[in-house]
């Protein structure tokens, strides 16, 4: 299976902020790697897809870069809804399998 | 937009089975993938696997394989994921998903989320 580890696990960060997180990839994925957002309490929310497109209706301060088995996910001036967990997620072969979760807290 | 809808929260005891319904509306649902995914504390997001209900075709996690079973009714376009022998480690959420296709599968369109406690 290829595994998805995300960095940091953690993150404190004010609103207006920009922030970064990081996913490796354990074997080449080329670009099939996708993001999403979770709230407490509710399912994952599509974000991006084939690295760095931007799902309709997603805001245009989420931008993502990267490609093989390094990728980034960067928000731009933090606003107060995207407290939440974000999770990387590679589509480019079976089983599917997601990061462990980048948990992104209010400072 | 797509919609799926999942049934109600289930309380079960170890080595008892499961089966949870996933209703999907606004889409054709014979042409397109619904997976499964489960959120277990301290294991994340799984993905546990994929039915195309226009031919009842599925893909399975080869971790699951064997223990989950993915099923379609077409005639009310629902989606069945089922379970036996459970145990406490296969408490958490369970959600169904439309995978849309094109740079690999993933899922774009999700239920509500299933909770399954499995406790004696």
């Amino acid at each position: 299976d290829i595994r998805m580890t995300q960095s940091p696990s953690s993150l404190s960060a004010s609103v207006g902020d920009r922030v970064t997180i990081s996913c490796r990839a354990s074997q080449n994925i080329d670009n099939f790697l996708v993001w999403y957002q979770q709230k407490p309490g509710k399912a994952p929310k599509l974000l991006m897809y084939a690295v760095s497109t931007l799902e309709s209706g997603v805001p245009s301060r989420f931008s993502a870069s990267g490609s093989g088995t390094d990728f980034t996910l960067t928000i731009t001036s933090l606003q107060p809804e995207d407290f939440a967990t974000y999770y990387c997620y590679q589509s480019f072969t079976t089983p599917y399998t997601f990061g462990q979760g980048t948990k992104l807290e209010i400072k | 937009e797509v919609r799926l809808v999942q049934s109600g929260a289930e309380l079960k005891k170890p080595g008892e089975t499961l089966k949870i319904s996933c209703m999907v509306s606004g889409n054709v649902f014979t042409d397109d993938w619904i997976g499964w995914v489960r959120q277990v504390p301290g294991k994340g997001l799984e993905w546990l696997g994929n039915i195309y209900p226009g031919d009842s075709d599925t893909v399975y996690n080869p971790s699951f394989q064997g223990q989950v079973t993915i099923s379609a009714d077409k005639s009310i376009a629902t989606a069945y994921l089922h379970r036996s022998s459970l145990t406490a480690s296969d408490t958490g959420i369970y959600y169904c998903a439309r995978h849309r296709t094109g740079s690999g599968w993933y899922p774009d369109y999700w239920g509500q989320g299933t909770l399954v406690t499995v406790s004696s």
